[in-house]
């Protein structure tokens, strides 16, 4: 079974400093692995995917992340976070070949201060 | 351009009485998901629908929960006799086609804002 696991659910930086959200899965074969950011009382907003070509990926807002299979990790990073930055992150994986329902991790809560 | 549509946001029902909670996908998506966040946890799949059709309802509960994506109108998913431990958000997620059909081979989920059932 595929599973998705978010190391902290709370992660606390500075405005300016580097985010980085740890995701890590656990599947027999790559998965499609996505990021979602979600708003208070909002749904989730799509911030990157990894489809199996580029192993860096770029998405909105700043973000980025890579793909390490030897590691079974697909880490959120950003160089410089902003207060707007301030939300719940979402790591989920989805197989291919008719495998439509996303797993998703926990979630981690990422608050910036001043 | 409207995006995933859900309605209603907030729904707050007694114990024992049925919630009908409902979405309208995407323009030009025939694939709709429903997810279940409880609190403190990541979203939890329930079931999966095309047009008249279930196709993966295996995160559904066995009882009282059911859903449906007719051929017209949008896709609803009642839950009968609610208890406190249904309260949660559900979201709707809607995507053009199949994971793996073709083109990048991973389609994306839409989201919706969820709906946020509480049972007193």
């Amino acid at each position: 079974a595929q599973s998705v696991t978010q190391l902290g659910s709370h992660v606390s930086v500075s405005e300016g400093a580097l985010v980085l959200l740890r995701c890590n899965y656990s599947s027999s074969v790559p998965p499609y692995l996505f990021w979602y950011v979600q708003y208070p009382n909002q749904g989730l907003q799509l911030l990157l995917k990894y489809t199996s070509a580029a192993t860096l990926v770029k998405g909105i807002n700043g973000f980025e992340a890579e793909f390490k299979k030897s590691e079974t990790s697909f880490h959120l990073t950003k160089p410089s976070a902003h207060m707007s930055d301030a939300a719940e992150y979402f790591c989920a994986a989805g197989l291919g070949g008719g495998g439509n329902k996303l797993t998703f991790g926990t979630g981690t809560q990422l608050k910036v201060e001043l | 351009n409207a995006g995933v549509m859900q309605n209603p946001r907030h729904l707050v029902r007694r114990r024992g009485q049925e919630a009908r909670l409902r979405c309208s996908p995407m323009k030009g998506h025939s694939h709709v998901y429903w997810y279940r966040q409880l609190p403190e946890e990541g979203l939890k799949f329930m079931v999966y629908l095309q047009k008249e059709n279930i196709i993966d309802e295996s995160g559904m509960p066995k009882e009282r929960f059911s859903a449906e994506f007719p051929k017209e109108g949008p896709s609803i998913l009642r839950i009968q006799q609610v208890v406190r431990g249904d309260s949660a958000a559900y979201f709707c997620a809607s995507s053009p086609r199949n994971f793996g059909t073709g083109g990048s081979g991973a389609n994306v989920l839409t989201f919706g804002a969820g709906s946020r059932l509480t049972v007193l």
